[in-house]
């Protein structure tokens, strides 16, 4: 069966600093990783996603993350946050050619000035 | 604008009754997945739907029931309504397996229960 662990339920950064959440996943086979954010009365959009080759995913609005096969992580990054970038943040994953996609708990983002 | 569309944004209704959500996938895309996401839930997964067929089930209580029709635009019908049941429903759509079941998801429908 698949998992997916959100470290953190909340995370403040200041704007400008360096923006890291975690996503640990449990699959018994090679996943898909997602990263979707979710803005205040909207649904989730897609941020990034792993599949194969390059570990190392870049996405949209500056986010990037790096799927590391022996800790079973995807963490989020961004170099520098700003306040736009205040959401909630769900980690998820899927297994090719499986039929559930399954979310992480979320991490809300909260942002500085 | 991820090209899903759902109706009505916003309902309220009694306990005891029954509702009717609506979803409009993108485009092109066969399957649609739909989610209850509540303050003390998060985000939960429901049932999925692929060309008309149901293709995987989450935690749908008895109460609710979804289709998806041959236009592939799905409903899910929830009925005996406890105040329990208030939340946001998305509804979600993917494509084939070329996009590696990226979901697109709709604005939402607030379901509020009284």
């Amino acid at each position: 069966a698949q998992s997916v662990t959100q470290l953190g339920s909340h995370v403040s950064v200041s704007e400008g600093a360096l923006v890291l959440l975690r996503c640990n996943y449990s699959s018994s086979v090679p996943p898909y990783l997602f990263w979707y954010v979710q803005y205040p009365n909207q649904g989730l959009q897609l941020l990034l996603k792993y599949t194969t080759g390059a570990t190392l995913v870049k996405g949209i609005n500056g986010f990037e993350a790096e799927f590391k096969k022996s800790e079973t992580s995807f963490h989020l990054t961004k170099p520098s946050a700003h306040m736009s970038d205040a959401a909630e943040y769900f980690c998820a994953v899927t297994s090719p050619g499986g039929f559930k996609t399954i979310f992480g708990a979320g991490t809300r983002l909260f942002v500085k000035a | 604008d991820s090209g899903v569309t759902q109706t009505p944004k916003h309902l309220i209704t009694a306990t005891g009754q029954r509702v009717t959500l609506r979803c409009s996938p993108r485009s092109g895309d066969l399957s649609v997945y739909w989610y209850q996401q509540s303050l003390d839930q998060g985000l939960q997964f429901l049932i999925q739907y692929y060309n008309g067929e149901e293709r995987a089930k989450g935690n749908i209580l008895e109460r609710f029931s979804a289709q998806q029709f041959p236009d592939l635009h799905s409903e899910l019908n929830l009925s005996s309504l406890e105040l329990g049941d208030s939340a946001l429903y998305f509804c979600a759509s993917s494509g084939d397996s070329g996009n590696y079941y990226e979901q697109y998801f709709g604005p939402g429908t607030r379901l509020t229960v009284t």
